[in-house]
């Protein structure tokens, strides 16, 4: 059963626009959503993180709004540029789980 | 820096055969995990550890087996490779508590089965 569910699988958009990347999940005692971005060949790395405490998170062009209410979250990409292609993964955990991945979106953004 | 290495980065295995991945962790994390990624499955967790001494079952665990001798080294053994085990690895190392904090992944090892 896949916890966490992400879409789209895969998006583009032209350099400047905003990429939206969403994200639901199944288990309302997650409270820890980590973004992971990968590059490829090589391993996932935290790009941002939200707690279920607030609704909304910052770092710079990227952008996490979360609904606890819905369960969802998406990850908003402000005047994306050619070095975000990547593909990028939602994780969902509590205090008493790991880390539950995803499927990942693929984003392609064109210069 | 917080780092995890993995080897092979590379390996091409005959099914039936034995393969062990290797993983090395120097952030002093309590937490190793084995990842495998394949296109349309995201990333699913294997095994994982807590500590020396300990392995856990992840969420597709048949047909491997894992060893953490050591707070720095978790390994992945395919005791019998199968062609359907060809993917990418990854290794990961994290704090206590999935809720603690971010995870460090390694580069992956890509693995083969004829």
């Amino acid at each position: 059963q896949q916890q966490v569910r992400q879409s789209p699988q895969s998006l583009t958009v032209w350099e400047g626009e905003t990429a939206i990347l969403n994200c639901s999940y199944e288990d309302s005692t997650f409270n820890y959503f980590p973004w992971y971005q990968q590059f490829p060949g090589e391993g996932p790395a935290l790009l941002i993180s939200i707690r279920s405490v607030s609704d909304k998170k910052e770092d710079g062009r990227f952008t996490i709004f979360f609904n606890k209410r819905e369960k969802k979250l998406s990850l908003h990409i402000t005047d994306s540029q050619p070095g975000d292609s990547a593909t990028y993964f939602c994780a969902a955990a509590n205090s008493g789980t790991y880390q539950r991945f995803g499927t990942g979106t693929k984003l392609q953004v064109v210069p | 820096e917080a780092a995890v290495t993995q080897s092979p980065r590379n390996k091409v295995a005959v099914t039936g055969g034995k393969v062990t991945l290797s993983c090395n962790q120097t952030n002093n994390h309590n937490n190793m995990y084995w990842y495998r990624q394949d296109t349309g499955h995201g990333l699913r967790l294997i095994h994982y550890s807590y500590g020396a001494g300990s392995t856990e079952k992840g969420d597709i665990p048949d047909g491997y087996k894992a060893s953490r001798p050591s707070q720095e080294n978790f390994s992945l053994i395919l005791e019998l490779a199968t062609p359907s085990q060809t993917s990418v690895y990854f290794c990961a190392s994290g704090p206590t508590g999935g809720n603690t904090g971010q995870l460090y992944f390694g580069e992956g090892s890509k693995l083969t089965v004829l």
